[in-house]
Parts: structure tokens; sequence; C-alpha cells
């Protein structure tokens, strides 16, 4: 049962445009959402969250939007830079509990 | 910033053996310990919650006695895998989260992982 599902497994973006990376989640009781990013052989490093009682956050290039209505989230990067090319997982929690999280999105951003 | 350290990043071992891998936060102290597994082009599965001074709690389809668990303190929480067998090869991923809730009550610090390869 996948509670959070990205459902591209790629992405590429010509570097300056924007980057929309979208995740799905089933469970109605998330009210902590969160993008990590990761590189190949490392652990993910936290990028932006949001809770469910907002419906954007903006930290830098990168915004957060969260859709309630439609159990849809989406990390919005503009402009994409090369250095942002990684595997960008969403992540969502009810409080304080354990994190689930979504399959990965390979983002790759040419020049 | 939060700090989790991970060892060893990659380990390879021999059928049947165990092996040990250890998460210690460094600059601050963690209630709660997490351990995630990762198959190749796979999303992260929680394995199991560890919390200091108490048994972890595994997750549906993880076993206990083969994944040992303990979070003896603040900053330390290992994994063990008994008696390995090849299809336990992966990617484990320990993360922690601050005592501190101002931290940012949800926000998991990872530590850089370690590969598993069983022969």
């Amino acid at each position: 049962d996948q509670q959070v599902k990205q459902n591209s497994p790629s992405l590429s973006v010509q570097e300056g445009r924007i980057s929309i990376l979208n995740c799905d989640y089933t469970n109605s009781m998330f009210d902590y959402f969160l993008w990590y990013k990761k590189y190949p052989a490392e652990g993910p490093t936290f990028l932006i969250s949001i809770s469910s009682i907002k419906d954007k956050n903006e930290d830098g290039r990168f915004t957060v939007f969260l859709n309630k209505s439609a159990k849809h989230l989406s990390l919005h990067i503009v402009p994409s830079q090369p250095g942002d090319s990684a595997v960008y997982f969403c992540a969502a929690s009810k409080s304080t509990d354990k994190l689930i999280f979504g399959t990965g999105t390979r983002l790759q951003v040419f020049p | 910033g939060a700090v989790v350290s991970q060892h060893p990043s990659r380990v390879i071992c021999k059928s049947g053996t165990s092996v040990k891998i250890e998460c210690r936060s460094l600059d601050f102290q963690a209630t709660t310990m997490f351990w995630y597994r990762q198959f190749p082009k796979q999303s992260l599965m929680l394995m199991a919650t560890s919390n200091e001074g108490s048994k972890a709690t595994y997750e549906q389809g993880v076993e206990k006695d083969k994944f040992l668990i303990n979070h003896a303190s603040l900053t330390l929480s290992t994994l063990t895998v008994t008696s390995a067998h090849p299809e336990d090869s992966s990617f484990y991923i320990c993360s922690a989260r601050p005592r501190d809730p101002r931290s940012g009550a949800n926000v998991l610090t990872f530590g850089a992982g370690s590969r598993l390869t069983v022969l």
C-alpha cells in the first residue's frame, strides 16, 4: 500500500527553467509534508517542508505547494541549476509520527 | 545544523556472518532514530523505529530477529544484520529526530547511508 506516490520517475529540465516535481498521497490524516534531495550513495538531505495548515511555503528557489482537497503537493524549483540534478523524495507524516516516503523522481538539469 | 554520522559507509561480508552499522547524532540528542532500507531505484522503506531506552518498533514484514536494533544512548543507535544473506544486500540509512521540538517537529536528519554487500 503506497500511501505516498511520485508518478514521474524522471524529469529533464533545461537550466534556467522551472522544475516541477509532483507528489500524491492517499492518507487524509497526514499533516506534515517534506521534500528531500538525494545524491547517489548518500543520505537524503532536507529541502523544504509544509504543514497542512498552509498551502504554500517558499525558501529561495524552492517553493512547495499543497492542495489538500486533491491530496497533492508539488515542489517548484526556479531557476533550475545543474547542481539540482538529483533524486527528489517527498515524504508525509501524521504529526510527529514516522515519515512515509514516495518513490522518488530523478531530476536532470541540462545546460 | 544537526549532523548524523553513519558507519561504515560500505561493507562486504560473507553469507552467514553478522554486520553491525552504527548511527550517531553528533551535535544533538536523539530520543528517536529510524532505520530505512533502499533497494536500487526504489523508495526508502522504513524498517524500524528505535527509542532510547526501550525496544525498537518494527514495521510489518521486517524480521526483528534478523535486524537487531539497539538504541542504548541519546546519541547512538546500532543495526545488526544477523546471519546475512545475499538478499540482505541493500543501502541502509539511519535518521534521527532532534530531541528539541523547536528544531522542527518532524524534520529528520539522515546519515550518509551504509552499502551492504553480502557475497
